[in-house]
This record gives C-alpha cells, sequence and structure tokens, in this order.
C-alpha cells in the first residue's frame, strides 16, 4: 500500500532562517506531487506541483521554492522565511492526471515564524 | 477557470442525514469532483469522487445532476465523529491544477 510521509510534524523558525521541509511517498510510480499551504481557519492554496523529477510548477508568486529530487521525494524550501509563511504545509500525491486526481495527503507540518 | 462554492457551515444533529452542496459552474467535460474531509491538524482524507449522476460508497453518496454545475454530498446517519470540515475539489482531466473550495463546517450535536 501507499504512504506519504512528511517532516519535520511541527518548526519554530525565527524570521530570515532558512527552511526545508521534506515529503516522501513509498508504494507507488511517478506520483504527482503537490504543497500546500492552510493558514489558520482557512482552506487549502495550492503552492507547487510536479508530475516528474525536476518538473515543478509554482501556482503562486511567494517566498518559498520546491524541487524533486528524486521520484517519490519532493522538497519545499526557503532562503529567507517571513512571518506570512506560518501555516500549516500539506504534501499530497496522486496518480496519472486523467483519473480525477485523486489525492492523498500527509500528515502536514506546522510551521511558526516568529 | 472553474471556482468552487461551498456553505461556510452547517449543523445537524447524531443519526440525521446531512447534505452538502457545492456549485461550481465551469466546470468542464473532463472534470472530476472529489470530496474531502479535514479534522484538525489533520491532513484531508478523500471521502467519494464522481464525474456524473451518482456514486455511493461505504461513508457517503455523491449526487451530481445531468448539468454537472453543482453536486451534493449525502452523509448518511450523522454521527459527533463526523464533526469536521468537508471541502469540495473540480479536478482538471488535462493538468494538474486543482481548485479547493473554502470548506464548509459541519458541525454535529448530541
Amino acid at each position: 500500500s501507499q504512504t506519504i510521509h512528511q517532516w519535520p510534524a511541527t518548526l519554530v523558525q525565527p524570521v530570515g532562517s532558512p527552511l526545508s521541509l521534506e515529503c516522501t511517498v513509498e508504494g507507488t510510480s511517478n506520483p504527482n506531487l503537490y504543497w500546500y499551504r492552510q493558514a489558520a481557519g482557512r482552506g487549502l492554496q495550492l503552492l507547487f506541483y510536479s508530475v516528474g523529477i525536476g518538473q515543478i510548477s509554482s501556482e503562486v508568486p511567494q517566498n518559498l521554492s520546491a524541487s524533486r529530487p528524486q521520484d517519490r521525494q519532493f522538497i519545499l524550501s526557503s532562503k529567507k522565511l517571513l512571518l506570512s509563511d506560518s501555516g500549516f504545509y500539506l504534501c499530497a500525491w496522486s496518480g496519472l492526471a486523467g483519473k480525477g486526481n485523486e489525492q492523498y495527503f500527509g500528515p502536514g507540518t506546522r510551521l511558526t515564524v516568529t | 477557470l472553474a471556482k468552487t462554492t461551498q456553505p461556510i457551515s452547517m449543523d445537524s444533529y447524531e443519526g440525521q442525514e446531512v447534505n452538502i452542496t457545492c456549485s461550481h459552474n465551469n466546470i468542464a467535460t473532463n472534470d472530476y469532483i472529489t470530496w474531502y474531509q479535514q479534522f484538525p491538524s489533520q491532513g484531508p482524507r478523500f471521502i467519494i469522487q464522481g464525474y456524473k449522476t451518482k456514486v455511493t460508497n461505504e461513508v457517503a453518496s455523491l449526487f451530481i445532476p445531468a448539468d454537472r454545475k453543482s453536486s451534493t454530498l449525502s452523509l448518511p446517519r450523522v454521527s459527533l465523529s463526523d464533526t469536521a470540515v468537508y471541502y469540495c475539489l473540480v479536478a482538471y482531466s488535462s493538468a494538474s491544477k486543482i481548485i479547493f473550495g473554502s470548506g464548509t463546517r459541519l458541525s454535529i450535536r448530541p
């Protein structure tokens, strides 16, 4: 069966510090991968998605970047965090497009920028 | 570009049937409609997905009228554990562009 991992679970970082969040998927090959951010009490905002190694699409301009160095690894990064980067970050995977993009989400990372 | 609209919140009681409707006026021919459930501090969990007419699984039913401009998630005989936020999602089949609705906060009372 497929599983998706995210770490760390929680993170407190000062403004201006770098960020690296990691997401890995097991039990599937060539998944579509997604990074979402969810502000407190709000809906999900799609940040990045990837359909393959090295292929990253950004949905919104921001202080963040994403990379996919391996088929089942997706990394969210920032060189200098802003207060507005605080939130709940979710990674998700799905199968090939054309099948409704049913997504499976990881447990999330709670990021607090102080 | 399809946009989904859902009620912000709904209240119901244990044992009742709950219907949550989502509007997606610009849905395209090959788009699917998917519903997710989210508990606090957890990732959303897939509930049900459909393309047209009716889909039923062990936890919910999804009703999609012929024009597909809306859909209704039906939860039979809800319990307190169904208290959560429910998201309607229109998924483009030709690209990975995903648009989540704002979510419906469902509260179930004893």
